[in-house]
């Protein structure tokens, strides 16, 4: 069965600490995306990052990086020296292409809270 | 602008009401979703058109009714909902062209439903 776990249900750091959110997912397809997304007081869901299964490379977007390992069946965001604008639940999510309708499976979201 | 828009963006309903989520894609999207997401759970999955064709529906109650009469158009037609149905109701959009790669959806700010 697919089932997406983050472990961390609220997280809260002064701002400029480097914070990682975790992610770990569990599915039987080889083929398989992963997604963050990020959703913020106005409610919507803002995509950050997709990775398909194939592609173990790391990547880094400004403050943002991302830390997939197969091995452990892990998805990792790290945030560097967070800012109070980086406050909202993050959410982790896992897609099979051979779901018709590209069905997203999340997590359960972490809350993250950048103080001052 | 994130691409989908959903009216209203709050609803107090009483619970023998008929009343009427809309959400519109102006991203060229062929595929739309509605999800649901309630106070400390994850975001649940309810209706996914792809190509204006039902694909899937995870065992919701028959009072929440979606209708999708275009690629761009997904309303969602509540009657007689219940307390517990109370939750922010999210609506995406992707591109599915089935079989293929997927890819990320779009989401947009959501209706924040209350049942009295």
């Amino acid at each position: 069965a697919q089932k997406v776990t983050q472990a961390q249900t609220e997280i809260s750091v002064v701002e400029k600490e480097d914070v990682t959110l975790d992610c770990v997912y569990e599915t039987r397809d080889t083929t398989y995306y992963l997604f963050w997304y990020k959703q913020p007081p106005s409610g919507e869901l803002v995509f950050l990052i997709r990775r398909n299964s194939f592609d173990e490379q790391n990547e880094i977007s400004g403050r943002y990086s991302w830390n997939f390992q197969k091995s452990t069946s892990s998805f990792n965001f790290t945030i560097t020296a967070s800012q109070v604008v980086d406050s909202a639940v993050y959410f982790c999510a896992l897609s099979e292409p051979h779901n018709q309708g590209g069905k997203l499976i999340f997590g359960q979201g972490t809350e993250l809270s950048v103080k001052p | 602008e994130t691409g989908v828009t959903q009216t209203p963006r709050h609803l107090v309903m009483g619970m023998t009401n008929k009343k009427s989520l809309k959400c519109e894609q102006h991203l060229g999207h062929n595929a739309m979703y509605w999800y649901k997401q309630s106070a400390k759970k994850p975001l649940e999955l309810m209706f996914v058109y792809s190509l204006e064709e039902r694909v899937e529906n995870n065992s919701v109650p028959s009072r929440f009714s979606p209708e999708c009469p275009n690629s761009s158009h997904l309303f969602l037609h509540l009657h007689t909902l219940q307390p517990e149905d109370s939750a922010l109701y999210l609506c995406a959009s992707s591109q599915d062209p089935s079989g293929g790669l997927k890819t990320e959806a779009f989401f947009g700010q959501g209706t924040r439903l209350t049942v009295v």
